[in-house]
């Protein structure tokens, strides 16, 4: 997708290892987001960020952490990967917040297919 | 949890008809978008509705919102097989300070159009 970018498309990690998935603008957009994709589960918030260095827990935040010391890169860190980590992550961008009742839409990375066994 | 709830989960149509989907939400909103997603890749922002606005249009795609019922409509006139997709409804909830800003998506209609 244009303006954003992921990192590894796809991986296949070990029980336990740690694993960073990357995500990069071009678009010098302030907010970006992690979310994963489960079926059933449509797609749930793990992180997100409002600013360098700024950032917040989603509702699936347990067993992950994040940092972005720069405007285009915003990092993913699973610390000890688990079976139930096993998804697609997607990373998504947006210029303004979304919660203004003026509203804004995200763009999305192509995700990354994350495999722990 | 989820706030959006896509109705039905599945959707198989023929060229030209027209597809709706619905979706239904918990809590008050500032805004509700629709999303496409075709496999294996990333989502694709389609449209967004204001809290009062009640419909909008954008080429072939009509939403509707119904805040009283909190409630959402999105069709699909004259499908072709290239709207063969997921789609996806993510409120921007209001009022709920910890979910401020992070949209809520809903587990999504697959719709599947065929030639």
């Amino acid at each position: 997708d244009a303006g954003i970018t992921q990192s590894p498309r796809h991986k296949v990690t070990e029980t336990g290892t740690p694993v960073t998935l990357r995500c990069h603008q071009t678009e010098n957009h302030r907010y970006m987001y992690w979310y994963r994709q489960d079926p059933g589960h449509g797609l749930r918030l793990i992180h997100y960020s409002y600013g360098v260095k700024d950032t917040d827990k989603g509702e699936v935040s347990d067993g992950y952490s994040v940092s972005r010391s720069k405007t285009e890169d915003f990092l993913l860190t699973l610390e000890s990967a688990t079976s139930s980590q096993t998804s697609v992550y997607f990373c998504a961008i947006s210029e303004y917040q979304t919660g203004l009742s003026a509203g804004y839409g995200y763009t999305f990375g192509s995700g990354t297919r994350l495999t722990v066994v | 949890s989820q706030q959006g709830e896509e109705d039905p989960q599945a959707l198989s149509i023929q060229e030209g008809e027209n597809a709706t989907m619905n979706c239904s939400y918990k809590t008050s909103i500032n805004n509700l978008q629709w999303y496409r997603q075709n496999s294996g890749r990333g989502l694709v922002h389609l449209i967004l509705i204001r809290s009062n606005e009640r419909e909008k249009h954008s080429g072939r795609l009509r939403v509707t919102l119904d805040t009283s019922k909190k409630s959402s409509s999105l069709l699909i006139t004259a499908s072709r097989a290239a709207d063969t997709a997921s789609y996806f409804c993510a409120t921007a909830p209001k009022g709920i300070e910890d979910s401020w800003g992070k949209l809520q998506f809903g587990a999504g209609t697959q719709v599947v159009v065929t030639p």
